[in-house]
């Protein structure tokens, strides 16, 4: 089976660095993807991981460690419309369909003045 | 840009009732997927496709079916809707397996079984 751990709810302040952590346990890990869901809205693709280290998007970065079963989401600069869920979901070969994810149940972030 | 459309935001209907969600993407994806959301436990999949006329069930099918006539359109069907189906419903696009292919989401509808 697939087990995806996230914290469910932080905050911080206008214009910090946010680092949201996700643990994931499964049986054939085939990539780690980052979504962005606002309030009321789709979730939206952030990012990708599926070999070890950084990869950097403007503000928002993602950290894949496969030994450790490991992923951060790093936020620089964090502005008020970064307030949303953020989403940790792992593709697992072993699922019921190749490319279907398993989702964590997400990271409310709340962004203050 | 992908563009998943769902039929409708908010949906509200009577225990029993036979319900359709439809879901439509302008990208010509060979695969979809339906997933239901609830608070404190995320997104589970519940039937997903890989091609015309092909359906599979995910993690989460008792009480669905689905439908792909068409490439373009995935309908998700309640066959006697219960109380306990009430939560967001989440179509989903993708092209086939590949580096970094990630899925694409519709708004969402958000469904009342009374």
């Amino acid at each position: 089976g697939q087990n995806i751990d996230q914290p469910t709810e932080m905050t911080a302040t206008e214009g910090a660095i946010v680092q949201i952590n996700c643990t994931y346990q499964t049986s054939g890990f085939n990539g780690l993807f980052w979504y962005q869901q606002h309030a009321g809205e789709a979730p939206t693709f952030l990012s990708y991981n599926v070999l070890d280290g950084l990869e950097e998007k403007g503000r928002f970065s993602s950290f894949l460690s496969r030994s450790k079963g490991y992923s951060y989401l790093l936020l620089k600069e964090l502005q008020m419309k970064d307030s949303a869920s953020y989403l940790c979901a792992v593709r697992d070969r072993g699922g019921t369909g190749a490319n279907n994810l398993f989702f964590g149940t997400g990271t409310r972030l709340t962004v203050i003045p | 840009d992908v563009k998943v459309t769902q039929s409708s935001r908010y949906l509200v209907k009577r225990t029993g009732e036979k319900v359709f969600l439809e879901c439509v993407q302008d990208m010509d994806h060979e695969n979809m997927f339906w997933y239901r959301q609830d608070p404190g436990l995320g997104l589970r999949l519940i039937y997903f496709s890989y091609d015309v006329k092909m359906k599979e069930k995910g993690d989460i099918p008792e009480g669905y079916s689905v439908s792909r006539e068409k490439k373009e359109r995935f309908s998700l069907i309640l066959e006697s809707a219960s109380t306990n189906q009430t939560s967001m419903y989440l179509c989903a696009s993708s092209l086939p397996q590949g580096y970094g292919q990630p899925q694409h989401f519709g708004d969402g509808t958000r469904l009342s079984i009374l």
